[in-house]
């Protein structure tokens, strides 16, 4: 199947920092992928859609200033946390979407290994 | 109401056991239904997409009822390593494609 992979794996950091996630499709690619957060015991939610070569579209509620997302390549999509805070602290998982005919079923969805941030 | 919808659980189930487990949605136009399974502080993986016709993997079968807006997952001699968290997913376009996660069903299957 194909893979996707997150960089890095799981990050501390100080308030106030910025932190960047990377999202890689490592053998398809992927015009559009997505960024999800989850806390503990609940379900995905996503935060934003990115499409490559425009702008992401953030869904209600996402401030699109303290998550910047950029997906420069078909196999690239990055997440940046601006000025994180403890309430950040979360679990990041982006997935990427295949086109039509790589895996035989339209419009899949494979889920990168996932990112989790704690900020103290 | 939420636009997915599952029983949270859990379910406790012996193994070899059946155990089923529903999902309504709300948006009538939904147009693309899946099941994933999540396992503990891991990333979601597709177990198997849900078509109109219902379908079977192995022990797995998936069925979709339209007319009532819900999708069923079957899981049949249920296995140790069956446990983990079944997530329904539904998309939906809307000038663009939106998915939504339920909530998730937790499933422990004991010896």
């Amino acid at each position: 199947g194909a893979v996707v992979s997150q960089h890095p794996s799981w990050v501390i950091c100080k308030s106030g920092t910025s932190v960047k996630i990377e999202c890689r499709s490592l053998d398809f690619q992927a015009t559009t992928m997505f960024w999800y957060r989850q806390f503990p015991k609940q379900s995905l939610m996503l935060m934003a859609t990115s499409n490559e070569g425009s702008k992401a579209t953030y869904e209600q509620g996402v401030e699109k200033d303290k998550f910047l997302i950029n997906h420069a390549s078909l196999t690239l999509s990055t997440l940046t946390v601006t000025s994180a805070h403890p309430e950040d602290s979360s679990f990041y998982i982006c997935s990427a979407r295949d086109q039509p005919g790589f895996s035989g079923r339209s419009e899949t969805q494979y889920f990168g290994p996932g990112t989790r941030l704690l900020v103290l | 109401r939420k636009e997915v919808e599952q029983d949270p659980g859990p379910f406790n189930v012996p193994e070899g056991a059946t155990v089923a487990f529903n999902c309504t949605y709300s948006n009538s136009a939904s147009q693309s239904f899946f099941w994933y399974r999540q396992d503990c502080r891991k990333e979601p993986k597709l177990l198997m997409s849900v078509y109109s016709s219902g379908n079977e993997d192995g022990r797995f079968t998936a069925q979709l009822n339209r007319a009532s807006q819900y999708i069923s997952l079957l899981i049949r001699d249920s296995k140790l390593s069956d446990s983990a968290t079944y997530l329904c997913v539904v998309r939906y376009n809307t000038g663009g494609f939106k998915t939504i996660f339920g909530a998730g069903t937790r499933l422990f299957v004991k010896a």
